[in-house]
């Protein structure tokens, strides 16, 4: 049982370079979302999608842009590398609309040089 | 402004020495408080959601517990596998009822010695 996957598990970048986050999840969910996970921040929402066809901007937007695929798939771009995107980035999705009850991958460690 | 915090950072016990983790909050209408544990190098994995002032929820060694302004996390005689961070998270009433936006604190980081 994979539930939420995500690739890559580890990336280094220099500043300027872009990149995409890869999230996929078979648990058949409708709702989807991108966070990040900075030491003395806690987890912060970046983008999340309640379903097929939709995104909304969640906390911290700035710098990301999202898509999603399909039902099981909703990726994260990094147009132009930060030093301040360095991070570790969390997928998760979650089957009922409005359930706090989420579940998440085991994350990707990004570094910006 | 909403917002989460949890108390203390971290916390060291013994095997078999109960205690409690706080998570004490401020939320325009509080939807749901969460609870998530997290090992080292893994994403959140949820342990209990509470809605209304009085409730309990058990498992295993943990109980949660939910007053209007904070919520305990009471850890009944740990053992070392208990050891972990344990993240705390509120849903509020602002957002609509669309979303899923929690509101996480900085958690608190459980070591249980042998």
């Amino acid at each position: 049982n994979a539930g939420v996957t995500q690739t890559p598990k580890f990336q280094v970048l220099k500043t300027g370079q872009s990149m995409t986050l890869q999230c996929a999840q078979d648990m058949n969910h409708n709702s989807m979302y991108w966070y990040r996970q900075d030491p003395g921040m806690g987890l912060r929402l970046i983008y999340y999608s309640a379903s097929e066809g939709t995104t909304d901007k969640g906390e911290v937007p700035n710098g990301y842009n999202v898509s999603r695929l399909n039902k099981r798939e909703f990726s994260l771009r990094l147009e132009s590398a930060a030093p301040s995107q360095t991070s570790v980035y969390f997928c998760a999705s979650s089957g009922t609309r409005g359930t706090g009850e989420l579940f998440f991958g085991e994350g990707s460690r990004l570094t910006v040089l | 402004e909403d917002q989460v915090t949890q108390s203390p950072e971290a916390l060291r016990l013994q095997e078999g020495e109960s205690s409690s983790l706080n998570c004490s909050y401020t939320v325009s209408g509080l939807r749901g408080l969460f609870w998530y544990r997290q090992d080292p190098g893994k994403g959140p994995e949820f342990l209990f959601t509470l809605y209304s002032a009085g409730e309990e929820k058990e498992k295993e060694r943990l109980k949660a517990t939910l007053t209007k302004k904070e919520s305990f996390l009471h850890i009944t005689a740990p053992k070392p596998e208990d050891s972990a961070t344990y993240l705390c998270a509120v849903q509020a009433g602002g957002y609509g009822g669309a979303t899923n936006k929690l509101i996480f604190g900085t958690g608190t980081l459980l070591a249980v010695q042998p």
